[in-house]
């Protein structure tokens, strides 16, 4: 049974298109995270839901739209693909409540690799 | 907001030799730190955590970390290495209200 899963593993996508990833988790947490992680390996988080609302928005394009339509669903939407969008994405998750000490680590999907061509 | 420095973006070793691979935080509360590892075309692996309690955590693949309030670090030992271990290594801190942040991660090279 996968935790933490995302869909698709590789997507290949010319520039201007308009794709989605998925992700879900079914380890119960509240909190899920998007994080980006570029040709160097540097992994930067771009958006952060507790309970389906929207907490951390990094500096990222408006092209990147995230949607949770439940506790364990974070789907990324990007429109208008671009070269420079094409990394790696993780999605994670975590029981991780804002007003609470974790009580557990993050978990990583297997990541999304984009190439934008 | 917190950060995390991690000084070596790449680290060569024996096998069998030890290791230490170093993490420095910042943040101003009591800090959740974490060692995670990434395979080649793998995800992310928890190693270790610490919350609180005995400063010195054991991990898996005989990993062991040591975190230093006055030092601000959160180092990650082994002592031998393998040649499996070659990977990607990440330090991250979270906190209370916040999440977490990665360092940009150490890459470590097992010689034969």
């Amino acid at each position: 049974d996968t935790a933490v899963s995302q869909t698709p593993k590789y997507l290949v996508t010319q520039m201007g298109n308009d794709k989605s990833i998925k992700c879900e988790q079914n380890l119960g947490h509240d909190t899920m995270y998007w994080y980006k992680q570029d040709s160097k390996k540097f992994l930067k988080i771009m958006f952060s839901y507790n309970n389906k609302e929207l907490i951390i928005n990094e500096t990222v394009p408006n092209r990147f739209s995230p949607k949770s339509p439940d506790k364990a669903h974070l789907n990324l939407h990007i429109n208008s693909l671009e070269l420079g969008d094409s990394a790696v994405y993780f999605c994670a998750s975590s029981s991780f409540p804002r007003t609470a000490p974790p009580n557990t680590e993050a978990f990583f999907g297997q990541g999304t690799r984009l190439t934008v061509v | 907001a917190q950060s995390v420095t991690q000084p070596d973006i790449h680290i060569t070793v024996s096998e069998g030799a030890s290791l230490e691979l170093r993490c420095n935080y910042s943040y101003g509360a009591t800090p959740y730190l974490f060692w995670y590892v990434q395979s080649p075309g793998q995800g992310l692996q928890l190693l270790l955590k610490y919350f609180s309690g005995d400063t010195l955590v054991q991990g898996i693949k005989g990993f062991e970390a040591e975190f230093k309030r006055s030092q601000s670090s959160f180092n990650l030992r082994k002592p031998s290495v393998h040649w499996s271990d070659a990977a990607e290594y990440f330090c991250a801190v979270g906190a209370r209200g916040n999440d977490m942040r990665f360092g940009a991660g150490t890459r470590l090279t097992v010689k034969p």
